[in-house]
């Protein structure tokens, strides 16, 4: 089965605009997350989205949010853009919410800010 | 709060060496426990998982248990290949929490 599909892989957008990403999950499931990697800070979570629904949100600022449709799929908005967001921005699915259930990631979104 | 300590990176070994990477966590209560690895330009991959104490989790030849006594989970793999050359990720999850914590990743090299 198809697995976690992010889009666009790469991005270069300049200081002070905003972008979206996208995120689909694998089919069925319904909690999504989204984390940001960079060099410096190691992975760092974003948000979680169950069943349309924001649960958790990790501690960033308010430039950073993000959605889930219906049908699970997720975008995730950063607005006026910093050079510190360049990243690459991982997003994750799993099954339920259940701790044992280990998230199956994309590929991610690689985000310059130049 | 939750944190996952693991060893420093990078590390480099020759084809068929026996490889350990270190993982120590602190965390409330009894938490799942995760390695991850990540080759060049690509996402996350769950390589290996464990729920409970004791549990062992392993695949491709890779391995790992959780020891709560010593709050540990550290990666083993008896003989390593050039193809396990990747940045290694342990996480845990916390029960009732919905993110995944991670420790910094430890690089490995595998030279031929």
């Amino acid at each position: 089965k198809a697995g976690v599909t992010q889009t666009p892989r790469y991005l270069i957008k300049t200081r002070g605009q905003q972008v979206t990403l996208s995120c689909s999950p694998i089919s069925g499931h319904r909690s999504v997350s989204w984390y940001q990697q960079t060099p410096g800070q190691g992975l760092q979570f974003l948000f979680e989205y169950f069943s349309e629904t924001q649960r958790n949100k990790g501690n960033f600022p308010g430039r950073f949010s993000g959605r889930q449709f219906s049908n699970s799929r997720s975008e995730m908005n950063v607005s006026t853009l910093e050079l510190g967001d360049s990243a690459l921005y991982l997003c994750a699915s799993s099954l339920d919410r259940d701790r044992g259930n280990g998230y199956t990631f994309g590929s991610g979104t690689r985000l310059t800010v130049v | 709060g939750d944190s996952v300590t693991q060893m420093e990176g990078p590390v480099t070994l020759s084809e068929e060496a026996f490889l350990t990477i270190n993982c120590t966590y602190t965390a409330t209560g009894y938490p799942s426990l995760f390695w991850y690895v990540q080759y060049p330009g690509e996402g996350l991959q769950l390589l290996l998982k464990a729920t409970k104490a004791d549990d062992k989790g392993s695949n491709k030849g890779f391995e790992a248990t959780y020891r709560k006594e010593t709050t540990s989970f550290h990666l083993e793999k008896g003989s390593v290949q050039v193809s396990d050359s990747a940045v290694y990720f342990c996480a845990l999850r916390r029960e009732g929490a919905q993110k995944l914590v991670f420790g910094q990743g430890t690089r490995l090299t595998i030279n031929p």
